[in-house]
């Protein structure tokens, strides 16, 4: 079966520190890679992609994502976080081929604290 | 408007009534999609509609959950006979064009509670 998994519920980290928020796949193919994050109350939104081409995706609100072929993987990070960081991430991925049934993850909890 | 629109925010409803769910694309967006958010169990696939083509159903879980788009924009998603086990965020989305080349716009979607 298709399937995205974070390993992590949940991810702390100080403000001012790197974090780094887990994603693997298994999707057959290629398959296009995406970062949502869910702030509280509020709907989903894109942050980044990986389409094709180099392998760290820069996306909104200085996060980036890597794509690691290999490792099945596409880890979100961000050199420096934010208390206003903190939200629901979600990693999704769309089989190609496919037109439109984004396979979600469990979604990760990243709380940063001060 | 300006997004996605999703009514009610909540709904609470006792079990074995039937609710339907509405949800309002961005003007022009052709692609809609319903997935449900249950706690600990990320986002799950309902349905998917693009422009005319039959909808993709796969995700449904039983056929007490149906949804139509009509005119290609509003669609409603009908939960008969609903079960506890259907209280859980009921989330839209829409895109421009199908594919990964444009990402999908979230609603705030309906929280609904089944007593």
């Amino acid at each position: 079966a298709q399937s995205v998994a974070q390993p992590e519920d949940q991810v702390n980290v100080a403000e001012g520190n790197p974090l780094t928020v887990k994603c693997t796949y298994s999707v057959s193919g290629n398959p296009y890679l995406f970062w949502y994050v869910q702030y509280p109350n509020r709907g989903l939104q894109f942050l980044l992609k990986y389409i094709t081409g180099d392998n760290l995706v820069k996306g909104s609100y200085g996060f980036e994502a890597e794509f690691n072929k290999s490792q099945t993987s596409f880890h979100l990070k961000k050199p420096s976080a934010l208390v206003s960081d903190s939200a629901l991430y979600f990693c999704a991925a769309l089989r190609r081929g496919s037109q439109g049934n984004l396979i979600f993850g469990k979604g990760t909890k990243l709380s940063v604290k001060p | 408007g300006a997004g996605v629109s999703q009514s009610p925010s909540n709904k609470v409803t006792e079990k074995g009534k039937d609710v339907e769910l509405r949800c309002d694309p961005i003007s022009g967006h052709t692609a809609l999609y319903w997935y449900r958010q249950s706690l600990g169990q990320g986002l799950e696939f309902l349905i998917y509609f693009q422009g005319n083509s039959a909808p993709d159903k796969s995700g449904l879980p039983s056929d007490r959950f149906s949804a139509e788009r009509t005119g290609g924009s509003v669609s409603t998603l009908t939960i008969q006979r609903t079960q506890q086990e259907d209280s859980a965020v009921y989330l839209c989305a829409s895109s421009p064009v199908p594919g990964p080349n444009t990402e999908a716009f979230f609603g705030q979607g309906t929280r609904l509670t089944v007593v």
